[in-house]
């Protein structure tokens, strides 16, 4: 299992420009996450899903859109790119255990930054 | 809101030294609370949790007890390896209300260098 991957690993974008980050797990989880890591701020969730056609927004989703088309990836866009999102990005997926989701296992990152 | 609170770094340490990384909470309901840790270059990997209050979770010789009287989950290591600089991340997760959708609220995050 390759678990939880990202693509692409680095990006340098100028202002104004849209971009596409994304996300893949093959553990045949129901839950998917978007997170952002600032530094200081530790990671705040950008938007999730909790089922294949199904997103909701995080506590940052502003100038962000995400999709689930498919039970294995995830992808957030940037429609158009702003320094302020200049960025890490995590993915993260769980699986349903009991009632609601179980551990969360993140991806190595996408280094993002706006120009 | 829920909201985690961790204690600033970095904290540097020498070889074999004790570890402690305090980490208190604010939520409603009964959290599921985590530690996380993030080795340079690299995403999240899961180092211990804990479900209910008094439960103590534990690996690689890290442990971190639910304290819900202190609302407390503090990180705490015997003897800390060069091999455990990293940064570690306090974490809760809602598990109450007709929502359960996991969402993790995160501390600010607490960067750990062991010198030889």
């Amino acid at each position: 299992n390759a678990g939880v991957t990202q693509t692409p690993k680095f990006r340098v974008l100028k202002t104004g420009q849209s971009m596409t980050l994304l996300c893949a797990q093959d553990m045949n989880h129901e839950y998917m996450y978007w997170y952002r890591q600032d530094p200081g701020m530790g990671l705040r969730l950008i938007h999730y899903s909790v089922g294949e056609g199904t997103t909701a927004k995080g506590e940052v989703p502003d100038g962000y859109n995400v999709s689930r088309l498919k039970k294995q990836n995830f992808l957030l866009g940037l429609e158009s790119a702003a320094p302020s999102q200049t960025s890490v990005y995590f993915c993260a997926s769980s699986s349903l255990r009991g009632r609601g989701p179980d551990t969360q296992y993140f991806g190595p990152g996408t280094r993002l930054t706006v120009l | 809101g829920n909201s985690v609170t961790q204690m600033e770094g970095p904290v540097t340490l020498s070889e074999e030294a004790f570890l402690t990384i305090n980490c208190t909470y604010t939520a409603t309901g009964y959290p599921s609370l985590f530690w996380y840790v993030q080795y340079p270059g690299e995403g999240l990997q899961l180092l211990l949790k804990a479900t209910k209050a008094d439960d103590k979770g534990s690996n690689k010789g890290f442990e971190a007890t639910y304290r819900k009287e202190t609302t407390s989950f503090h990180l705490e290591k015997g003897s800390v390896q060069v091999s455990d600089s990293a940064v570690y991340f306090c974490a809760l997760s809602d598990r109450g209300g007709s929502s359960n959708t996991g969402k993790l609220i995160f501390g600010q995050g607490t960067t750990l260098q062991v010198k030889p």
